[in-house]
């Protein structure tokens, strides 16, 4: 079984941009969550989706963005790109069911650097 | 509010010995489950061991075992006869809120075995 997909692995943009990364979850999984990861601020949690439906929002401000796909796949976008956007994007997914033991599988991360 | 803390930022571990990671967690549900996350330098969080907190045992994954102690509100990670690859960042997380769908991170330990 494949696991998280994310693609690009690497972007570098510059302020002002915008950038749309992807993920391809595992195959079955209804549920993407997309994690940002600083140094300084460690994993925050941005938003999930299930069945193309948004059902948790993080605290970011409204230049991040997502969506979800009927296949599962979501997309996320951040526009007007600032400096202190550079970090490492996670996306995780998993069944989706709203269970304590509902575990999450990560893939390997978007590394987006703004200049 | 839930909240996850890691103490140790980094630890040094001599290959084949055993090495507790700390965690302790704050929560106001009372049924939760804690998970721990190894991130290797690829970036890509993978799932080590789940918690539970009605779980009367401590869990134990291969190498991985979580002491489980409800009363003082930790779950500490022991990984017995470390490896070098066993080298990474270590998080201990949980579910948010209730009927959310976010998880709360740590802020990690970094971890490294050393020959």
């Amino acid at each position: 079984k494949a696991g998280v997909t994310q693609t690009p692995r690497y972007l570098i943009k510059t302020r002002g941009q915008q950038v749309t990364l992807s993920c391809s979850p595992i195959s079955g999984h209804r549920s993407v969550s997309w994690y940002q990861q600083t140094p300084g601020q460690g994993l925050q949690f941005l938003f999930e989706y299930f069945s193309e439906t948004q059902r948790n929002k993080g605290n970011f401000p409204g230049r991040f963005s997502g969506r979800q796909f009927s296949n599962s796949r979501s997309e996320m976008n951040v526009s007007t790109l600032e400096l202190g956007d550079s970090a490492l994007y996670l996306c995780a997914s998993s069944l989706g069911r709203v269970q304590d033991n509902e575990k999450l599988f990560f893939g390997s991360g978007t590394q987006l650097s703004v200049l | 509010a839930q909240k996850i803390t890691q103490t140790q930022p980094g630890m040094f571990v001599q290959e084949k010995e055993a090495v507790t990671l700390d965690c302790t967690y704050d929560t106001s549900d009372p049924s939760y489950g804690l998970f721990w996350y190894k991130q290797p330098s690829s970036g890509e969080m993978i799932f080590l061991i789940y918690q539970g907190s009605y779980d009367q045992q401590n869990a134990t994954e291969g190498r991985y075992s979580l002491n489980f102690q409800k009363a003082r509100k930790s779950a500490n990670l022991v990984i017995s006869a470390s490896q070098l690859g066993d080298s990474a960042m270590y998080f201990c997380a949980m579910r948010g809120p209730s009927g959310t769908y976010k998880y709360i991170f740590g802020t990690g330990t970094r971890l490294k075995v050393l020959a």
